[in-house]
């Protein structure tokens, strides 16, 4: 029979746009969120984080915004690159437990 | 830092023989996790440790799947016998706690 994989989203921009990617959390004790990129071939690479005492956290080219009211979490990513092409994953973990992983979204930069 | 060390990159075996992958992680974490990553399920945890010591195997799929850490800086995921269905790249993963957690490049295996 078929198989059927994984449908990820996708987010298709041009270079040099903003892009921002969406996570919806499951845990509302979550106390702890991660954004992973990941590219073709490659493991996950951690990007920025946040704890559930800020809403909002800045990287380099990447902001992080956390909304526990909503358990919503976006990342927001500046002058989008097509270096910045890969799989984008959230991850909440409570305490010192293990992480858990939404489905991921694709970013596809054209240049 | 080397960060965290997984080998065979690539492994190609036939159905009923054992496969052995290999984990070293970062020094001086404490936390080692090992994920699987297909297309149908996305990335799974199998296993992980804290302080050599298996904390929650619940991710391991069957019997077939084992998981030692006999010391603090090397872990194995043994699948013996192996089938088609465990074809699927897979992660280790270190942390300490409090910290995020780096991931190795991954073993992409394949049963034929």
């Amino acid at each position: 029979g078929e198989s059927v994989g994984l449908h990820l989203p996708t987010l298709s921009v041009q270079e040099g746009d903003n892009s921002i990617i969406n996570c919806a959390y499951s845990n509302s004790a979550s106390d702890y969120f991660i954004w992973y990129k990941q590219e073709s071939g490659k493991g996950p690479q951690f990007i920025i984080d946040i704890r559930s005492n800020m809403d909002k956290r800045q990287g380099q080219r990447v902001t992080v915004l956390l909304n526990k009211t909503v358990k919503h979490l976006s990342l927001q990513i500046a002058a989008t690159q097509p270096g910045d092409s890969a799989v984008y994953f959230c991850a909440e973990r409570v305490g010192y437990s293990t992480l858990t992983f939404g489905k991921g979204t694709m970013l596809l930069v054209s240049p | 830092d080397a960060g965290v060390i997984q080998s065979p990159r690539h492994e190609v075996t036939e159905m009923g023989q054992e496969v052995t992958l290999r984990c070293k992680p970062i020094s001086g974490h404490n936390s080692l996790f090992w994920y699987r990553q297909t297309m149908m399920r996305g990335l799974e945890l199998l296993i992980y440790f804290n302080n050599n010591v298996p904390i929650d195997d619940s991710g391991m799929p069957e019997d077939r799947f084992s998981a030692k850490m006999p010391n603090a800086s090397f872990s194995t995921l043994k699948i013996q016998p192996s089938e088609p269905r465990d074809s699927a790249v897979y992660f280790c993963a270190s942390s300490l706690a409090g910290t995020h957690t780096p991931f190795g490049s991954g073993t992409r295996l394949t049963v034929v």
